[in-house]
């Protein structure tokens, strides 16, 4: 079935290290993509998003890249910190019903 | 602002027992999201509101009820809790529904039925 999928479940680096999280998607139909950053005990944050018609988008020490070709989108982290440990979302939107369909998520453990 | 706040932060129920989780965003928000999310797995949508009297069921919507009477609250309703219940909530919250659009959650209620 369609699904939002991520290829790693965990992912430990050094502190200082860039990080890379994959997410596959099945649904050419989907326009809009948004990573999220979970913290323990808290709710999803806000990280950054990429409309379908980008392949390419940066924030602060982050990159997202989607490429349409291959359904896949990555969240590059530079310079990875501890207060980057945490769960990280992929979530897509497919089109005009606006529901955001969630992949299981990524733990990004950050080593000191 | 506060943004997307939910109580309880936990509660216990027995299987059987009742209970409504309280949302309300002050960002005056039309759009409005529940979400459960099972251990190691990603959000699910249970129901969602386009504004203050219209609600629809999202993927999950089975033993859940909600209600908007206003732009700011989102309760969801539980009214005969199962095990299966157990999970974490969350609620949401943005100003469209359009593609391009995020949405802002709230801290979570978690939830255990025995």
């Amino acid at each position: 079935g369609e699904s939002v999928g991520l290829h790693l479940p965990t992912l430990s680096v050094q502190e200082g290290d860039n990080s890379i999280i994959n997410c596959a998607y099945s649904n050419s139909a989907s326009d809009y993509f948004i990573w999220y950053k979970q913290e323990s005990g808290k709710g999803p944050q806000f990280i950054i998003d990429i409309r379908s018609n980008m392949d390419k988008r940066q924030g602060q020490r982050v990159t997202v890249l989607l490429n349409k070709t291959v359904k896949h989108l990555s969240l590059q982290i530079a310079a990875t910190q501890p207060g980057d440990s945490a769960v990280y979302f992929c979530a897509e939107n497919r089109g005009s019903q606006g529901n955001l369909i969630f992949g299981k998520g990524t733990k990004l453990s950050v080593k000191p | 602002n506060a943004g997307v706040t939910q109580t309880p932060k936990f509660r216990i129920l027995k299987i059987g027992q009742s209970m409504t989780l309280q949302c309300t965003q002050d960002m005056n928000h039309n759009y409005m999201y529940w979400y459960r999310q099972d251990p190691g797995m990603g959000l699910k949508l249970i129901y969602y509101s386009v504004g203050a009297g219209i609600t629809d069921k999202g993927e999950v919507p089975n033993g859940y009820n909600v209600s908007r009477s206003t732009t700011e609250d989102f309760p969801l309703r539980l009214e005969l809790a199962a095990p299966s219940q157990t999970s974490v909530y969350f609620c949401a919250s943005s100003y469209s529904r359009t593609s391009g659009t995020s949405q802002y959650f709230g801290p979570g209620t978690r939830l255990l039925v025995l």
